[in-house]
């Protein structure tokens, strides 16, 4: 089983729509989750991080449900420009310097 | 800002030869990271280092080796390139603190081995 898992998509939404998606992670000890953003062709960029309360960064909001280990992504008032691919990351192990990356949700906002 | 300069955004090389990408951050950081991603494939880590001089192997690390001379500096080197080694590089740093901490990635290096 892989350490995280994503919905690839394609999610295609319009200008305006709200779009969320999860992301699922395989070990129950994980402490630290991100989101990162992935332009086509272009390097990853850290979106925000996930705390347990869940946190909001403008439209974003992020959420962590450690009962069933899932993340999750929420876009609201969606813009052309939130097109991308999004990663899910996890540090699976406490005690170890390596993420493990998704292998991405793409998200398309058409006009 | 943190800075991760990747010498090369787009490299052609021939099979067989010997391919230096190079990775320098700004920042300090301890912790730095080579990835390849692929399509439908992900980000796999092919090794990184938490110190200099330190290195540990990653989930691909066969025909790649790697040199952290200095803090700032982080190479990787393939041995004899291969075809099936044509990817996008993308060198990460990261402050000290077991995964706590996110990355900053380079703007990687498109690597086409023919």
């Amino acid at each position: 089983r892989k350490e995280v898992e994503q919905d690839p998509g394609p999610f295609n939404v319009p200008e305006g729509a709200t779009v969320a998606f999860n992301c699922t992670y395989s070990n129950s000890a994980s402490q630290s989750f991100f989101w990162y953003r992935q332009d086509c062709r272009k390097e990853p960029k850290l979106l925000m991080s996930v705390y347990s309360s869940g946190n909001e960064d403008g439209r974003f909001t992020a959420q962590l449900n450690r009962a069933s280990q899932y993340i999750s992504l929420l876009i609201r008032d969606s813009k052309l420009s939130d097109s991308a691919t999004y990663l899910c990351v996890v540090n699976p192990l406490s005690n170890d310097y390596k993420l493990s990356f998704g292998a991405g949700t793409t998200v398309t906002v058409r006009a | 800002d943190v800075k991760v300069t990747q010498s090369s955004r787009y490299l052609v090389k021939r099979t067989g030869e010997k391919v230096f990408l190079e990775c320098v951050q700004d920042m300090d950081h301890e912790n730095m990271f080579w990835y390849r991603q692929d399509p439908g494939l992900g980000l796999r880590l092919i090794y990184f280092s938490y110190d200099v001089k330190m290195k540990e192997k990653g989930d691909i690390p066969e025909g790649y080796s790697v040199s952290r001379e200095k803090k700032e500096r982080f190479s990787l080197i393939l041995e004899s390139a291969s075809t099936n080694q044509t990817s996008m590089y993308l060198c990460a740093s990261s402050l000290s603190g077991r995964g706590i901490y996110g990355y900053t990635f380079g703007s990687g290096t498109r690597l086409t081995v023919v």
